[in-house]
């Protein structure tokens, strides 16, 4: 069974940091590409990062590019997300999600798994 | 950037009913657009992707089509525990980023 375990989330000030780790088992991590995906009741769901299964590979959205970095340890089937310079904006749920690949492709382009999502709060 | 839409915000209906979603993108897209479902408190649950594809475990009361910049999410007959919100999503390949709709929420009439 697969499971997404996400863990560090809190209350944060303006311009401070957070780390987010989400421990996967259940699948063969190293294999596949892994997502943080977070949500507001105002925004709806944002995509905000993606690495590749080797780490290889990073992509960002606008809104937290520079700011945030995505990171994998597959020794230990663990994905972080390092936010610095938080904002107000930033406050959501934070999901971590297992890429999917998609029918003719050997590149991920959905999620099939997420984790049960930790709550960022960025507020003085 | 790729915008989605999607259609009706609201959707009431009884169970049994047929229920019909729609997804519009802002361009032509290809055939990698998916389907997810959440509910309250609950994260979000892939249901169909590559636009028709039933993800593992899902009813087949669940069908998706469409092409170009309209696609459909199609649930034939509500069971109970189908009340929730449904998102549509893609990925644009440059820049690669993840697009979600804003949602259609399938409620009890």
């Amino acid at each position: 069974e697969v499971q997404l375990l996400e863990f560090g989330g809190g209350l944060v000030q303006p311009g401070g940091s957070l780390r987010l780790s989400c421990a996967a088992s259940g699948f063969t991590f190293s294999s596949y590409a892994m997502n943080w995906v977070r949500q507001t009741p105002g925004m709806g769901l944002e995509w905000v990062s993606g690495i590749s299964g080797s780490g290889g590979t990073t992509y960002y959205a606008d809104s937290v590019n520079g700011r945030f970095t995505i990171s994998r340890d597959n020794s230990k089937n663990t994905v972080y997300l390092q936010m610095n310079s938080l904002r107000a904006e930033d406050t959501a749920v934070y999901y971590c999600a297992k890429g999917k690949i998609a029918g003719y492709s050997s590149d991920w382009y959905y999620f099939d798994y997420w984790g049960q999502g930790t709550l960022i709060t960025v507020s003085s | 950037e790729i915008v989605l839409t999607q259609s009706p915000v609201t959707l009431s209906l009884s169970p049994g009913e047929r229920a019909t979603l729609s997804c519009r993108a802002s361009q032509s897209v290809s055939s990698y657009l998916a389907w997810y479902q959440q509910k309250p408190g609950q994260a979000p649950k892939l249901l169909i992707y590559d636009v028709s594809r039933r993800a593992t475990g899902i009813p087949a009361r669940f069908s998706g089509s469409g092409s170009g910049t309209d696609f459909t999410l199609t649930i034939s007959s509500l069971e109970p525990e189908d009340f929730a919100v449904y998102y549509c999503q893609l990925r644009s390949n440059w820049p690669r980023i993840f697009t979600f709709g804003p949602g259609t929420k399938v409620d009890i009439k």
